[in-house]
């Protein structure tokens, strides 16, 4: 799977959107972005994922550049509860060789500030 | 909507002891993931199962074993346990093998001692 990079932490105010950067330049045409999250301690949550459309859905919106290099993962009006570390992760869709498990990088610690 | 279950939600063990985590999928999912995550690092990738068959492994130590039964459940299995064993360890699933979108349960908690 391909290497992501992610800020490791990002600020935000409460109510504000909270816009979340991925790189992922190596990128395959057969491998998806994926966006999950970790509130301390608990179970990864799923939150979105696309190809090379933008998505949208009760949680947030993805944007993915025309090359498909990067992404942004949009919380549109964040709240305390949505600090947490955001992972991106680029994971492929089907090769045959059966590997698609998700490989967590290190996240980008978002911190949501009253 | 149901989720992964695991069981136990903590455990504590002393040194070369062994330890059993179970992993209960969601309804329908066929395939299962088990991940470790150690304080203060990222979800690291153990195994895999799809329809009852290892699909993949990662970083999971010799001491360790794992199998999918006939259910779809999981047991993770950890014998001869060390320290560096503590840590949570998640179960996931997923509908399909390729590709379908990855659930994760609420992990549990070994303490080794």
């Amino acid at each position: 799977d391909a290497k992501t990079t992610q800020p490791t932490s990002m600020d935000c105010a409460e109510g504000r959107a909270a816009n979340l950067p991925c790189n992922h330049s190596t990128i395959s045409g057969n491998e998806y972005v994926y966006w999950y999250r970790q509130i301390h301690s608990q179970g990864p949550q799923y939150i979105i994922h696309g190809l090379k459309n933008n998505e949208t859905n009760e949680m947030a919106s993805l944007i993915i550049t025309e090359d498909r290099k990067s992404s942004t993962l949009i919380l549109p009006h964040a709240t305390l509860r949505d600090t947490a570390v955001y992972y991106c992760i680029v994971r492929v869709a089907y090769s045959g060789a059966g590997s698609y498990q998700l490989t967590f990088g290190k996240g980008t610690k978002l911190s949501v500030i009253p | 909507a149901a989720g992964v279950i695991q069981s136990p939600r903590h455990l504590i063990k002393e040194k070369r002891e062994t330890a059993t985590l179970k992993c209960y999928p969601i309804p329908r999912h066929d395939t299962v993931y088990w991940y470790q995550q150690g304080p203060g690092q990222d979800p690291q990738f153990l195994i895999s199962f799809y329809e009852k068959m290892q699909s993949d492994k990662g970083s999971i130590p010799d001491r360790f074993s794992a199998q999918q039964f006939s259910d779809y459940h999981s047991e993770l299995n950890m014998s001869s346990l060390e320290l560096g064993d503590s840590a949570l360890y998640f179960c996931a699933s997923s509908l399909g093998f390729s590709g379908n979108t990855i659930y994760f349960g609420e992990g549990s908690w070994l303490t080794v001692v």
